[in-house]
C-alpha cells in the first residue's frame, strides 16, 4: 500500500521556469491538500480538493494552480516560478468530507523545491 | 482566529530524560480537533493522535503520552524515558469543527527535539 505519492522528490528550477508537481494516492480519499513547509513556520496550506471537480484556495495561494484530475490525482503548478517558492512541498489526503474535519491526513515525502 | 503556538523552537535532551513539547491554540469554535505529527530526519509526516474538544482525558500510548487541557487551551505531549529514534521536528495542528470541512488544519511552527546518547 503506497498511500500518497509524490513526484518529484527534489527540483531546481530557474526564476519564470514552470513545473507541475504530481501527487496520487491509493486509499480512496476525497479530500487532498497541498502544503509548504518554510523553517519556523510549520506547515501552510496551499490549496485544498473536497472531492473530484473542486478546488479551493488555502492560506498561501498566490503563485500556484491546482488541478484534481480524478479521486486519486491533485496536481499542483507553479507558472512562473520565484525564490520566494523554494520550499519544501506536501502533498496530503484524507477522508474528510464536507461534515467530516476530524480525519487525520495522510502526507506523501515531500518535494524539496530550489528555485535560483 | 485560529492560531496555534509551539514557544519551544528546539529541546535538547540526553537519552533516558523525559521531555515535554508545549502546544497552546487558539479558536472561536467549541467544536474543534487537535492533532500532533512527527517528522523525523528522513522528512515524511507521521501521524500520531488526534484529539476532539469534548474529550479531556489524557491519553498514554508506550513511552507517549498526551495531556489535554480547555482551561488552559493546550495540548501538550510528553516522551518519557526519550530515546535516540525519537530526534525529530513535532508539530501539533488544529482543525475546527465547522470551517466548511475538509481538515483545514493550522499548524504550529514545530518543535525540534534532539535525543543525544
Amino acid at each position: 500500500n503506497a498511500g500518497v505519492t509524490q513526484t518529484p522528490k527534489f527540483q531546481v528550477l530557474k526564476t519564470g521556469q514552470s513545473m507541475t508537481l504530481q501527487c496520487a494516492q491509493d486509499m480512496n480519499h476525497n479530500s487532498m491538500y497541498w502544503y509548504r513547509q518554510d523553517p519556523g513556520m510549520g506547515l501552510r496550506l496551499i490549496y485544498y480538493s473536497a472531492s473530484e471537480g473542486t478546488t479551493d484556495k488555502g492560506e498561501v495561494p498566490n503563485g500556484y494552480n491546482v488541478s484534481r484530475l480524478n479521486k486519486r490525482e491533485f496536481s499542483l503548478r507553479l507558472e512562473s516560478a520565484a525564490p520566494s517558492q523554494t520550499s519544501v512541498y506536501f502533498c496530503a489526503s484524507s477522508e474528510a468530507g464536507r461534515r467530516q474535519t476530524n480525519s487525520p491526513l495522510h502526507f506523501g515525502n515531500g518535494t524539496r523545491l530550489t528555485v535560483t | 482566529a485560529q492560531k496555534v503556538t509551539q514557544a519551544q523552537t528546539e529541546i535538547s535532551v540526553v537519552e533516558k530524560e523525559d521531555v515535554t513539547l508545549d502546544c497552546v491554540y487558539e479558536t472561536r469554535d467549541t467544536t474543534y480537533y487537535l492533532f500532533w505529527y512527527k517528522q523525523p530526519p528522513s522528512g515524511e509526516l507521521v501521524f500520531l493522535i488526534r484529539r476532539n474538544s469534548f474529550d479531556e482525558q489524557n491519553e498514554i500510548s508506550g513511552r507517549y503520552s498526551w495531556n489535554f487541557q480547555k482551561s488552559t487551551s493546550s495540548f501538550n505531549f510528553t516522551i518519557t524515558a526519550s530515546q535516540v529514534v525519537d530526534s525529530a521536528v513535532y508539530f501539533c495542528a488544529l482543525s475546527e469543527a465547522f470551517s466548511g470541512g475538509y481538515n483545514k488544519l493550522i499548524f504550529g511552527a514545530g518543535t525540534r527535539l534532539a535525543v543525544h546518547p
